[in-house]
């Protein structure tokens, strides 16, 4: 069971190159959601998707865009990066976002925009 | 969802006790008290998390003031894995989906 998982660990990209960060959970979660976490600071969201075939805004969504493929996966996109983009990204998921259900956390993607 | 303060940082030596307090003092009657850490730069991990009532498991225990404005987080038996930021968050069962991380406290536990 591996939970949730994220690739690619490690990225650098130039600025105004495109990428997508993946994520996948295997535990039938209906609600999931993409945070950043910029040096010293908490966790922001980005995005979310309280269920399959919905996606809300967060606290930080520009610049970015995403994609709830189906009940398991869900990615982030960025168009065109910034310098400002460079952060550690985390996807979560969680059982259903109405309940006390906790949230479970991918391992990161670590991302510089040169 | 109500905000929370916690201290910025703290010491424990290993096998001690931890104690991390969380203040919420405008927490309403149905937000839960949160608890999560993060080790390193690894993604959060769920700890523990209450209502009213204080609460255990097999790595924590919760306790909550009466009057809900605050709360602390207990490790029994720090141990040198317990190092990590812990964040303290207060969520209501519906409505908002975020989960307010803040800044947490780090937690140095000293060998």
């Amino acid at each position: 069971n591996a939970g949730v998982t994220q690739t690619p660990k490690f990225q650098v990209l130039k600025t105004g190159q495109s990428m997508t960060l993946q994520c996948a959970q295997d535990m039938n979660h209906n609600s999931m959601y993409w945070y950043r976490q910029d040096p010293g600071m908490g966790l922001r969201l980005i995005y979310y998707s309280a269920s399959e075939g919905t996606t809300d805004k967060g606290e930080v969504p520009n610049g970015y865009n995403v994609s709830r493929l189906n009940k398991r996966e869900f990615s982030l996109r960025l168009e065109s990066a910034a310098p400002s983009q460079t952060s550690v990204y985390f996807c979560a998921s969680r059982k259903d976002r109405t309940t006390n259900e906790k949230l479970f956390f991918g391992s990161g993607t670590q991302l510089s925009v040169l | 969802d109500a905000k929370t303060t916690q201290p910025t940082s703290m010491d424990c030596a290993e096998g001690r006790a931890a104690n991390l307090p969380c203040n919420h003092s405008t927490i309403s009657g149905n937000e839960y008290v949160y608890w999560y850490r993060q080790i390193h730069s690894q993604g959060p991990q769920y700890i523990i998390h209450g209502l009213k009532n204080n609460e255990t498991n097999e790595m924590a225990s919760l306790i909550i003031t009466e009057d809900r404005k605050s709360s602390t987080l207990i490790l029994p038996h720090a141990t040198l894995r317990d190092t990590a930021v812990y964040y303290c968050i207060v969520r209501g069962s519906t409505g908002a989906n975020n989960l307010f991380f803040g800044t947490g406290t780090r937690l140095t536990v000293i060998p």
